[in-house]
């Protein structure tokens, strides 16, 4: 099956900082998108980005499909942004594994 | 519109016991996919389903089991509960048809194993 890598796996900044956060997958995908993991285990969706560039708020996220990698920044941090960051991919070859995760970015914005 | 449900939020069974966990897609999606995350884990995928049919299942033992029933809810069962089986399952739905779209995932059932 297909393999995603995330980096950092740790990330510490101060309020107001910008940060990037990195996704690699090891095949062509046909769906790609980045969680937010908030402290009660719910995955909120921030990007469904199979390729391309989007923006939301203080939050967009690059996919370069050809070169396999996803990138999602994060703009002028905020405590609230704290929190582990997944990306998910589901490989184009058949769907058959689902969505294959990470093991995630923990982020910690500092006040 | 309602997003992704989960029943129970919560729950506690003994060793050997039987769980079912339950969950409610977004309407109008037909595929569930089910996974785990042990406490400070990522999130491993458990089973696939879609049309009512099992198309693919993780790498986990034959004790975990469930179906997908006409409306596209699901159940999730796992029999002779082990210590380890303590864990978030988390369901997400999306719509397959003509390829794979945006997956969106319920709040989580977290299962305690005493």
């Amino acid at each position: 099956g297909i393999q995603v890598e995330q980096s950092p796996p740790d990330l510490i900044l101060q309020e107001g900082a910008n940060s990037t956060l990195r996704c690699n997958f090891s095949d062509s995908v046909n769906n790609l998108q980045w969680f937010h993991q908030n402290p009660w285990g719910q995955l909120i969706n921030l990007f469904y980005i199979p390729s391309g560039t989007k923006q939301n708020g203080r939050l967009s996220a690059t996919t370069v499909a050809t070169e396999r990698y996803s990138l999602l920044y994060i703009s002028s941090s905020q405590t609230t942004d704290s929190g582990v960051y997944f990306c998910a991919a589901l490989y184009s070859g058949g769907g058959a594994d689902g969505l294959t995760f990470g093991k995630g970015t923990h982020l910690i914005i500092q006040p | 519109e309602a997003g992704v449900t989960q029943s129970p939020t919560h729950l506690i069974k003994t060793r050997g016991q039987q769980a079912t966990l339950r969950c409610s897609p977004i309407s109008g999606h037909t595929s569930v996919y089910w996974y785990q995350q042990a406490l400070g884990l990522g999130l491993q995928f458990l089973l696939w389903y879609d049309e009512g049919e099992e198309r693919n299942r993780g790498n986990f033992p034959p004790r975990f089991s469930g179906r997908q029933f006409p409306n596209y809810s699901s159940e999730l069962n796992v029999n002779a509960l082990e210590l380890e089986d303590s864990a978030l399952y988390l369901c997400a739905s999306s719509f397959f048809g003509r390829g794979p779209s945006e997956a969106f995932f319920g709040q989580g059932t977290r299962l305690t194993v005493v």
